[in-house]
C-alpha cells in the first residue's frame, strides 16, 4: 500500500519550455502533498506545501510564479515549471500523507533537463 | 531552532557485520522521527517511525532503531548488512508547529556502502 505515482520521469525540453509534473496518490487520499527539488548528492529542499482545494504554501525563496503548483483532488498535485531554463534542471520529487503523525510517501522523481 | 543532523557523510560496512547510521535531532516538543531509503535516480522509500511508545523501532528490510531522548538520537541499526542495503539514507524529523501539515526537516543523507 500507499503507492505514490509521479509522471514523466524524465524530461528533456528547450529553454522556455513549460513542463508540468504529476503526482498521484495510488491507494491512498493524500490531504497533503509537498514538492521538493533535490541535487546531486545533497538533502532534499522543500519547495511548497500543497493542500488539496488550497493554495500551495511555498518556502521562502522559492518563486511561486516560476513553480505552479495545483492540488486538484485528494489523489492529485501537479507541479508546473514555467518558462524553464538550464537553472532550472534538476531532480524533482513530490510525496503525498494521508496525515500529519503519518509518513511521506514518495514519487520516484523527475529528472528535469532544461537545454 | 528544529534540525537534524547525521554526522557521517559516508558508512562503509562489511556484507554480514551490523551497521549502524546515525541522527541526532533538536526539537520543541515530541518528536516524531523518520528513516527512509534512497537509491539512484528513485524517490524515498520509508523504512520506519518513531512516535510514541517502545523506544527501539522495527521497519522494513530488517532495519531498526533506536530513540534515545537524552541523547536526542535516532540512530538506524541492522544487525547484518547485505550489499543491496548499500544505498543513500535520509533521517527526518516532523517540523513543530506544522499544523496539519506534517512538514518534515531531513538530514543531509548518509551514503551507506556495503562491500563483500
Amino acid at each position: 500500500g500507499a503507492v505514490v505515482s509521479q509522471h514523466p520521469s524524465r524530461v528533456i525540453c528547450k529553454s522556455g519550455t513549460s513542463v508540468k509534473i504529476e503526482c498521484r496518490s495510488l491507494d491512498f487520499q493524500a490531504t497533503t502533498m509537498f514538492w521538493y527539488r533535490q541535487f546531486p548528492k545533497q538533502s532534499l529542499m522543500l519547495m511548497a506545501t500543497s493542500n488539496e482545494g488550497s493554495k500551495a504554501t511555498y518556502e521562502q525563496g522559492v518563486e511561486k510564479d516560476k513553480f505552479l503548483i495545483n492540488h486538484a483532488s485528494l489523489t492529485l498535485s501537479t507541479l508546473t515549471v514555467t518558462s524553464a531554463h538550464p537553472e532550472d534542471s534538476s531532480f524533482y520529487i513530490c510525496s503525498a500523507t494521508s496525515g500529519p503523525g503519518q509518513p511521506q510517501h514518495f514519487g520516484d522523481g523527475t529528472r528535469l533537463s532544461i537545454l | 531552532a528544529q534540525s537534524v543532523a547525521q554526522p557521517e557523510d559516508q558508512v562503509n560496512v562489511a556484507e554480514g557485520n551490523p551497521l549502524t547510521v546515525k541522527c541526532t535531532y533538536s526539537v520543541s516538543g515530541n518528536p516524531y522521527l523518520f528513516w527512509y531509503v534512497q537509491y539512484p535516480n528513485r524517490g524515498l522509500q520509508f523504512l520506519l517511525k518513531y512516535i510514541t511508545g517502545d523506544n527501539l523501532v522495527k521497519g522494513s528490510y530488517g532495519f531498526e532503531a533506536e530513540f534515545n531522548k537524552s541523547q536526542t538520537s535516532f540512530h538506524l541499526k541492522k544487525p547484518s548488512a547485505l550489499v543491496s542495503d548499500s544505498a543513500l539514507y535520509f533521517c527526518a524529523v516532523r517540523v513543530s508547529g506544522s499544523g496539519n501539515t506534517g512538514k518534515l526537516i531531513f538530514g543531509q543523507g548518509t551514503t551507506l556502502q556495503v562491500k563483500p
